[in-house]
């Protein structure tokens, strides 16, 4: 089965610290979300892309969060500087964008975050 | 603002124990699916509705739109160990829409 690959699967590193994490999207889908999962917060949408170009990103801290598609079988998400409060397990996730209702998306096993 | 509750938050029930979770919101959604996730490991998608009034059944897994589109329910029969893992319904208020996800129902199923 087709799926999507994150890396770092775990990631431990200082405050002010840039972090990268890395998803490759189901080839030939179009669509790729960055979501953030906390026990607190739940799920959240950071960032989607459609076509490698940025919907939305609202949902992101743009001082300090960035995201990417430099090309259709790579998506980037970057934080820098790192704080303790972005620890957190990151989810990128791919969608065909064909159905006429939001399409499902298939999601990878994260990036589990922490920053001391 | 969470758009999407979910109750109970957490239940831990018996080997072949029926249950239901609810996902409710005031606002009505195009399109809703539900996810189950397991520990270290993303969210895998169960069913979408659309219709509302429609039901799905998923073997023991039954879920239901509601009529005016604004919860959603799902029910399992005799529960086993392998249904364990968080459910989290998600909705789209508008075809193509980003999706909102739900608070989570963390479901443990002792054996």
């Amino acid at each position: 089965d087709a799926r999507v690959t994150q890396t770092p699967r775990h990631k431990v590193t200082e405050m002010g610290q840039e972090v990268t994490m890395r998803c490759q999207p189901i080839l030939g889908h179009n669509t790729v979300f960055w979501y953030r999962q906390t026990m607190m917060q739940g799920l959240e949408l950071l960032a989607y892309f459609r076509n490698r170009a940025p919907l939305d990103d609202s949902g992101m801290p743009k001082d300090r969060f960035s995201a990417e598609m430099p090309d259709a079988t790579l998506a980037t998400l970057k934080i820098q500087p790192s704080e303790p409060r972005d620890s957190a397990v990151y989810f990128c996730a791919s969608g065909s964008g064909l159905d006429r209702f939001n399409q499902p998306q298939h999601f990878g096993d994260g990036t589990r975050l922490s920053i001391l | 603002t969470q758009l999407l509750e979910q109750s109970p938050q957490f239940l831990s029930i018996q080997e072949g124990e029926n249950l239901t979770v609810y996902c409710n919101s005031s606002s009505v959604f195009s399109s809703l699916q539900w996810y189950r996730q397991e520990p270290g490991e993303g969210p895998v998608l169960l069913v979408t509705v659309v219709t509302g009034g429609e039901v799905k059944k998923l073997k023991r897994l039954t879920f239901q739109f509601g009529d005016a589109r604004k919860d959603s329910s799902l029910h399992i029969t005799a529960a086993q160990p392998g249904d364990t893992g968080l459910y989290l319904c998600a909705g789209a208020k508008s075809s193509g829409d980003k999706l909102t996800f739900g608070t989570g129902t963390r479901l443990a199923v002792r054996p």
